[in-house]
Formats: C-alpha cells, structure tokens, sequence
C-alpha cells in the first residue's frame, strides 16, 4: 500500500519548545503537502513540496521533502498555543495528482 | 463569502436510515471530492468527481452514491446507514494540487 506513516502520533510540548514531526513511506510521490486542521474544521494547506530536497520556510514553520521524495518533515521552531491541531501530511503521485494520499497525523498540542 | 460548504454540520440517525450531505463550492473549481474521516482522525478519499463526471471511485459500499447536478455541487447520498459508517465526511474542491476543504459533516449512526 502507499501509506504515508506520520511520527509521532501525539506530542504534548510547552510553549518556546522546538519540535520535529516525520512522514515516511516506501513509495516515491511527485509532491508533498502539508495540512494542519482545528478542532471542528476542515484541514487546511501549509505548503507543497515537489522537488527532492526542497526546503521551504514559513515564518516559523520549515518543511523538507527527502531527496529521494520518499518522506518529509516539518519543524516548528519556538512553538506556540496557536500551532495546536491536528498535522497532516499528503501525498501525491505524477499520474494521478488529484488523488491526495494522506498520512496518519500527528496531533500536537502547545501548553501555554 | 464561505469557500466550500457542507450541510448539515451534524447528523444524528438510525440504523437503517437514508440520508444524504449536500457539498457547495463558490471557489469556481472543476474537481470536487469526498473524503471521510474517522475515529482516529485518519482521512481518507472516498470520490472525485471533475465536471460533474466521477473520476475516482475508491473501494466503497455502493450504499454511498455521489451525485454532481452541476460543478460547484457534490452532494452524497448514504443508503440503509451502518453503525460503522460514523464518522466525519468532508467535502473538497480543488486547483492545480491545492485542495480546499469543508467544515465536515459530523455524522452519527446510533
């Protein structure tokens, strides 16, 4: 299959902390996104990566895709209450860029 | 000015029971898509429908039947409801790779 793991699953961080959350999978994917999604909402587009290595920056926020587009990461730098919420990563394959193949999630929460 | 919108946002029900979520999109997207997401938060696609034809059809019950009257509607019809069909269904247009998502309908079988 062309799960897409997220790790980890939860994590409980107290405000300024850095954190780091992982997606991986066996497949290649042409792009990556990442979604984040509130409590009662619907996700919502951080980013999308779609050349090996790329590194994207926004504001506190840093995505990785892997060189060999295999997996990425997001780092948080100085967390904050407001990045709470549920961390989606997605992916997509060059023949079939419509169908989205989500990851597990990682449900970050940032204590005050 | 709401981009993509669901009803009802809840939807508590019976066993047995037909219902249906209506999906509408203002954002002028020709591909449109249902997804379903569960207990454990994972979300997974469930139709895709471009110009109002179906273009993905994942393996789902065929209680489940979408319909597109047009391209800024996909709505989803649910028939003979199962206990394990609760879940929150979210409805999403899209543009080039960038997906756009409803609220969700929070749907629950009792």
């Amino acid at each position: 299959t062309q799960l897409l793991e997220q790790s980890p699953q939860f994590l409980s961080i107290q405000e300024g902390e850095n954190l780091t959350v992982y997606c991986n999978s066996s497949s290649v994917f042409s792009s990556l996104q990442w979604y984040r999604q509130e409590p009662g909402e619907g996700p919502v587009l951080l980013v999308t990566v779609v050349t090996g290595g790329e590194v994207k920056k926004l504001k506190r926020l840093t995505f990785q895709f892997g060189d060999a587009r295999k997996d990425s990461s997001l780092h948080i730098t100085a967390a904050q209450p407001g990045d709470t919420g549920l961390y989606l990563c997605a992916g997509a394959k060059a023949y079939n860029t419509d169908k989205l193949i989500f990851g597990t999630g990682t449900r970050l929460q940032v204590f005050p | 000015d709401t981009a993509v919108s669901q009803t009802p946002k809840y939807l508590v029900t019976q066993m047995g029971n037909d219902k249906s979520i209506k999906c509408e999109q203002n954002l002028g997207h020709d591909t449109m898509y249902w997804y379903k997401q569960d207990s454990k938060k994972f979300l997974k696609i469930m139709f895709s429908y471009n110009n109002k034809e179906l273009i993905i059809n994942e393996t789902v019950p065929n209680r489940f039947s979408p319909k597109s009257p047009d391209k800024a509607h996909l709505n989803l019809h649910i028939n003979s409801l199962e206990l394990g069909d609760s879940a929150v269904y979210f409805c999403a247009s899209s543009y080039e790779e960038t997906q756009y998502f409803g609220p969700g309908t929070r749907l629950l079988v009792l």
